[in-house]
């Protein structure tokens, strides 16, 4: 199975900018498929944050947004709210397995 | 609204296997797939595969194959999964979520199941 991978965590102070990554190990990403992005509250299911690379469901902060670049991809989270401290899981398609998709790691936001 | 409603709560001993179903409302259930995603305790999301509701085709990580079985009841809407020969490392919470292009888009509440002898 690939493997994407994310740091386990990051933080930042309120209102400040963090940064995520999301990095592929078996020519994912850079083979082409997207990447979506996940974040996860404490005792909740995941919730879709962006999809296909770059597009915010309807709903979601414009303080999120997520970028793409050869074989790495990136969340960005402006203007920190304790409200989003949570787990971030990046997902992309499996090109090992057809029809299979992966999920990073996840990396745990602390807003300090 | 997309709805996905998942079964409860399961306890099991070690060698049983567990059938979790996932009910789907407020959409046309054969349009899209659905995806299993297992999360064990206090560790990430694990992609474990994907059923097409139209023809029940799956496909399934190769992590699982063997041991979990997706299946779909297009007159009730309903998606099932089961996981046979249940070992301590798969108490998790089981999640079902709806495929849309190749993202999760709509996800259940999620199932947990304990294996405990």
């Amino acid at each position: 199975q690939s493997v994407l991978t994310q740091p386990p965590s990051v933080s930042g102070a309120p209102g400040q900018r963090v940064t995520i990554s999301c990095t592929d190990s078996s020519s994912n990403i850079g083979a082409g498929y997207d990447v979506h992005w996940y974040q996860q509250l404490p005792g909740t299911a995941p919730k879709l944050l962006i999809f296909g690379n770059t597009n915010r469901p309807s709903g979601v902060p414009d303080r999120f947004s997520g970028s793409k670049s050869g074989t790495s991809a990136s969340l960005a989270i402006t203007g920190l709210q304790a409200e989003d401290e949570a787990v971030y899981y990046c997902q992309s398609y499996d090109n090992l397995l057809s029809g299979s998709r992966v999920f990073g790691g996840g990396t745990k936001l602390t807003v300090l | 609204q997309v709805h996905l409603v998942q079964s409860g709560a399961e306890v099991k001993k070690p060698g049983a296997s567990v059938k979790i179903s996932c009910k789907a409302s407020e959409y046309t259930f054969t349009n899209y797939y659905i995806h299993w995603v297992r999360q064990a305790p206090g560790h990430g999301l694990e992609w474990m595969g994907i059923i097409n509701p139209t023809g029940g085709s799956t496909t399934y990580a190769q992590k699982f194959q063997g041991r979990v079985t997706m299946t779909r009841d297009t007159s009730t809407s309903t998606v099932y999964m089961e996981v046979s020969s249940l070992r301590s490392e798969d108490t998790a919470i089981f999640y079902c979520a709806r495929d849309s292009r190749g993202f999760l888009d709509s996800w259940g509440q999620g199932t947990l199941v304990t294996v405990s002898s």
